[in-house]
């Protein structure tokens, strides 16, 4: 199977907290894509990092990419009770197109 | 602002008929990608369409599964003769380029085959 693992599977943490979520994939990419997914609803593109590209910020999101280990992680730091999702990663895999291979997805819990 | 849309948003089928899900790109999209998901997983790639042309189709099952995109129109997944594991959530997601970073996915459709 191509698909590639996160974990957690699922997290738990309170208002203010940072929570971090590790991806990894199988084959060289294009680059990587983290989405969010709100229950029972579509997805939510948060933040892209390219291949050349080690580590990218947007807003309370940062994220790393380490190609020699085939693994990113997202951070998000201060989370609020909207963050609670689930939360994917997407490699777009070097096809010409932009074929994305989705990880199985983090749970994040946000209590207030 | 219309993203992409995609109906029905529920679908209930018995086993042995077919299912038609839609899919309208957001507008100017000319690229189509259809995904399923299963139950607490993540998204698995089925086909990828371009106006009038299946350009890769390598995550459709074999049998009873195809998709078009029309030159007018939305684009269509079409499944015959449903059986229970075809159950899930069917997502589109479109692009204004081949190559473009981001893909805008549309709210889902979801499948159950009673």
């Amino acid at each position: 199977s191509q698909q590639g693992e996160e974990d957690p599977q699922a997290l738990s943490i309170q208002e203010g907290e940072n929570a971090t979520m590790n991806c990894s994939y199988k084959t060289s990419i294009n680059n990587l894509q983290w989405y969010r997914q709100n229950s029972g609803r579509g997805l939510v593109h948060l933040i892209l990092i390219r291949s050349n590209e080690r580590e990218k910020h947007s807003g309370r999101l940062r994220v790393t990419l380490d190609t020699s280990k085939k693994s990113s992680s997202l951070l998000i730091t201060a989370s609020r009770a909207a963050d609670t999702a689930s939360y994917f990663c997407a490699a777009a895999m070097n096809t010409g197109f932009q074929k994305l291979v989705f990880g199985t997805g983090t749970r994040l819990l946000v209590s207030p | 602002n219309a993203g992409v849309m995609q109906n029905p948003r529920h679908l209930v089928r018995r086993r042995g008929q077919e299912a038609r899900l839609r899919c309208s790109p957001v507008k100017g999209h000319s690229h189509v990608y259809w995904y399923r998901q299963l139950p607490e997983e993540g998204l698995k790639f089925m086909v990828y369409l371009q106006k009038e042309n299946i350009i890769d189709e390598s995550g459709m099952p074999k049998e009873r599964f195809s998709a078009e995109f029309p030159k007018e129109g939305p684009s269509i997944l079409r499944i015959q003769q449903v059986v229970r594991g075809d159950s899930a959530a069917y997502f589109c997601a479109s692009s204004l380029y081949w190559d473009t970073n981001e893909q805008f996915f549309g709210p889902g459709t979801r499948l159950t085959v009673l």
